[in-house]
C-alpha cells in the first residue's frame, strides 16, 4: 500500500516550458487534490476533483490545468511556466463524507528559471 | 485578511519544554479542526483531529478548540528533538457535502526543540 505517490520529485524548467506532474493514489478515494507551498502562505489548493471525470477550481487555479481521467490519478499541468510557479507543489486524497483527513504525497520541489 | 490565521514563528524551545500553537480563524461556519504536522522535505500528516468545541488529548498532544473565540490550540508536552517541525493547522466546514472535504490551511509554525 504505497498511499499516494507524486512523479516526478523534482524539475528544473525554463520559462514557457511546460510539464504535467502526475499523482497516484491506491486507497479508492474518491476525492483528490493539488496544492502548492510556498513560505510563509501554508498550504493552498490550485484544484481539486470530487470524483473520475470532474475538476474543480480552488483558490489559485491560474496558470494550471488538471485532468483526472481515471479514480486512482489526478495530473496537474503548467501549459507555459513562470517563475511565478517555483514551488513545491503536494497531491492529497481524502475519503468521500468523512471527517475530511487528507493524505498527502511526498511533494514534487519546481523550479522555473 | 486571510480565514485562517497562523504565528509562522520561528519558535525554537529548549527539549522538555512546553509547546503552544495556536490559530485564530474568521470563518464561523468551520466545525472541524486538525493539526497537520509536516518535517522538512516531506508531505503535511495528520496528527490531531477535532470537532466543535472542546479539548482532545493523544499522548503527549493535546488540541483545544474555542468556538465562541474562533481560536484553536496544540500543546505540545515534554517536547522533543523529533517533534521539530512544521505544524499546520486546517479547518473545514462540513464533511463531504459542498464543501467536497476541502481544508482551509494556517500559514504554519516551524518548530525547533533543541536537545
Amino acid at each position: 500500500n504505497a498511499g499516494v505517490t507524486q512523479t516526478p520529485k523534482f524539475r528544473v524548467l525554463k520559462t514557457g516550458q511546460s510539464m504535467t506532474l502526475l499523482c497516484a493514489q491506491d486507497m479508492n478515494h474518491e476525492y483528490m487534490y493539488w496544492y502548492r507551498q510556498d513560505p510563509g502562505m501554508g498550504l493552498r489548493l490550485i484544484h481539486y476533483s470530487v470524483g473520475e471525470g470532474t475538476t474543480a477550481k480552488g483558490e489559485v487555479p491560474d496558470g494550471y490545468n488538471v485532468s483526472r481521467l481515471k479514480k486512482q490519478n489526478f495530473l496537474l499541468g503548467l501549459e507555459s511556466a513562470a517563475p511565478s510557479q517555483t514551488s513545491v507543489y503536494f497531491c492529497a486524497s481524502s475519503y468521500r463524507g468523512t471527517h475530511n483527513e487528507q493524505f498527502f504525497g511526498p511533494g514534487t520541489r519546481l523550479t522555473v528559471l | 485578511q486571510k480565514e485562517v490565521e497562523q504565528d509562522p514563528g520561528p519558535l525554537s524551545v529548549p527539549e522538555g519544554a512546553i509547546v503552544s500553537l495556536n490559530c485564530t480563524y474568521s470563518n464561523s461556519a468551520f466545525q472541524y479542526f486538525m493539526w497537520y504536522r509536516q518535517y522538512s522535505r516531506k508531505g503535511p500528516e495528520l496528527l490531531m483531529y477535532t470537532y466543535s468545541s472542546g479539548n482532545k488529548e493523544d499522548g503527549r498532544f493535546t488540541a483545544q478548540v474555542d468556538k465562541s473565540s474562533k481560536y484553536i490550540s496544540l500543546f505540545i508536552r515534554d517536547s522533543q528533538p523529533s517533534d521539530s517541525a512544521t505544524y499546520l493547522c486546517a479547518m473545514s466546514r462540513n464533511a463531504g457535502g459542498t464543501s467536497y472535504g476541502k481544508l482551509t490551511f494556517g500559514q504554519g509554525t516551524i518548530l525547533t526543540v533543541h536537545p
